[in-house]
């Protein structure tokens, strides 16, 4: 199957500073991208979709000012968690959806903020 | 909210069959049924998808009822590997905003030596 590939796998950051996380689809193009979130024990979150070339469209409850989402090929988007506080800490999932419609996930990046 | 309910959690003994359930009642008609899995601190990994026949890959088989309002994700040989969260998804197929995975909580499944 297709592959996504999420970088970093980890990273652990200090309260205040920001974090990037990037999400590649290696062997297909992905107009749209999803960001999920996920906290120990709990299913996933459905965070934004990631549109190529446009703004991102946020879940409701999430702030779009604090996780920048920028998608600007059909192979890359990423999310940027700014001022990064103890309670960003999760793990954080990107997907992209193949030609025949299934959805390729990423391996999931682990933040720490300390 | 997801529009599928699963059991928490099932435990199945190597080697035989895993059958797990999910019940999708309020599914519509250009919806698909998606089964993904994840094992502990990875990625979902996609499994199998149909919409109305009875579907076979090398890794699972999906039995859903004709009237489209359950389904059984059906693993024939169940391996130690095997052991993860198995999630039911309803959605319509395709790569834009409708298009977008809504995670339940899951089955959990324990594949016990």
């Amino acid at each position: 199957g297709a592959v996504v590939s999420q970088h970093p796998s980890w990273v652990i950051c200090k309260s205040g500073t920001s974090v990037k996380i990037e999400c590649r689809s290696l062997d297909f193009q992905a107009t749209t991208m999803f960001w999920y979130r996920q906290f120990p024990k709990q299913s996933l979150m459905l965070m934004a979709t990631s549109n190529e070339g446009s703004k991102a469209t946020y879940e409701q409850g999430v702030e779009k000012d604090k996780f920048l989402i920028n998608h600007a090929s059909l192979t890359l988007s990423t999310l940027t968690v700014t001022s990064a506080h103890p309670e960003d800490s999760s793990f954080y999932i990107c997907s992209a959806h193949g030609g025949t419609g299934e959805a390729f996930f990423g391996q999931g990046t682990r933040l720490t903020v300390v | 909210d997801a529009k599928t309910t699963q059991p928490p959690s099932m435990d199945c003994a190597e080697g035989r069959a895993a059958n797990l359930p999910c019940n999708h009642s309020t599914i519509s008609g250009n919806e698909y049924v998606y089964w993904y899995r994840q094992i502990h601190s990875q990625g979902p990994q996609y499994i199998i998808h149909g919409l109305k026949n009875n579907e076979t890959n090398e890794m699972a088989s999906l039995i859903i009822t004709e009237d489209r309002k359950s389904s059984t994700l059906i693993l024939p040989h169940a391996t130690l590997r095997d052991t993860a969260v198995y999630y039911c998804i309803v959605r319509v197929a395709g790569g834009n905003q409708g298009g977008k995975l809504i995670f339940g909580q899951g089955t959990e499944l324990s594949v016990k030596p």
